[in-house]
């Protein structure tokens, strides 16, 4: 069974400090996909990135980074400089690529930039 | 401009009268899911459908039911609503053929509540 960890539920930091949001992942499939998704207070969904189970390389997109390690079942969000408008609820997913394809969720983090 | 489009944003409903949630796609996806949101549990999958005629159970599908006569539209059913079935609700839809493993796109969410 697929299984997504979140030990992080709640982080605060100051503004410009830079934070790590952790995913620990559990499945058995060879092959699988890899989610974060923001939830700001306005409670919409926002898709950040999508990786594949073959594709290891570290990903940056702005103050964004993300850090895939199959060794340690981790995909590891941080943001550097953090900003008020960075507060939100963060989902770790994961997705098999079974006929029945499922994304089961992580619990979320949720993370107050304070001014 | 491509969404999904749930209604209504806000329910507030009676134990046992039945209720439909709409959702409603505009990128002629064949993925559509339904998610329920509870605090410090995340999302959970309810029911999805990978086309037309074509659904399945999610993690927690008690309670619900669902359709997919169109490719559009996936209405969520609660025949006797309960007050354990007070949650959040998102809608979501992906691209063809891929189902879950794909970015998820996510209607604007419905809160329910059941008293």
């Amino acid at each position: 069974a697929q299984k997504v960890t979140q030990a992080q539920t709640e982080i605060s930091v100051v503004e410009k400090e830079d934070v790590t949001l952790d995913c620990v992942y559990e499945t058995r499939d060879t092959t699988y996909y890899l989610f974060w998704y923001k939830q700001p207070p306005s409670g919409e969904l926002v898709f950040l990135i999508r990786r594949n189970s073959f594709d290891e390389q570290n990903e940056i997109s702005g103050r964004y980074s993300w850090n895939f390690q199959k060794s340690t079942s981790s995909f590891n969000f941080t943001i550097t400089a953090s900003q008020v408008v960075d507060s939100a609820v963060y989902f770790c997913a994961l997705s098999d690529t079974g006929a029945n394809s499922k994304l089961t969720f992580g619990k979320g983090i949720t993370l107050s930039v304070r001014p | 401009e491509a969404q999904v489009t749930q209604n209504p944003r806000y329910l507030i409903t009676v134990t046992g009268k039945k209720l439909t949630v709409t959702c409603s796609q505009n990128m002629n996806h064949e993925y559509m899911s339904w998610y329920r949101q509870d605090p410090g549990l995340g999302l959970r999958q309810i029911y999805y459908s990978m086309n037309v005629e074509v659904t399945d159970k999610g993690d927690v599908p008690e309670g619900y039911k669902v359709s997919r006569k169109e490719k559009r539209n996936f209405p969520l059913i609660l025949e006797s609503p309960s007050p354990n079935q007070t949650s959040l609700y998102f809608c979501a839809s992906s691209s063809p053929r891929q189902g879950a493993n794909e970015k998820l796109f996510f209607g604007s969410g419905t809160q329910l509540s059941v008293l």
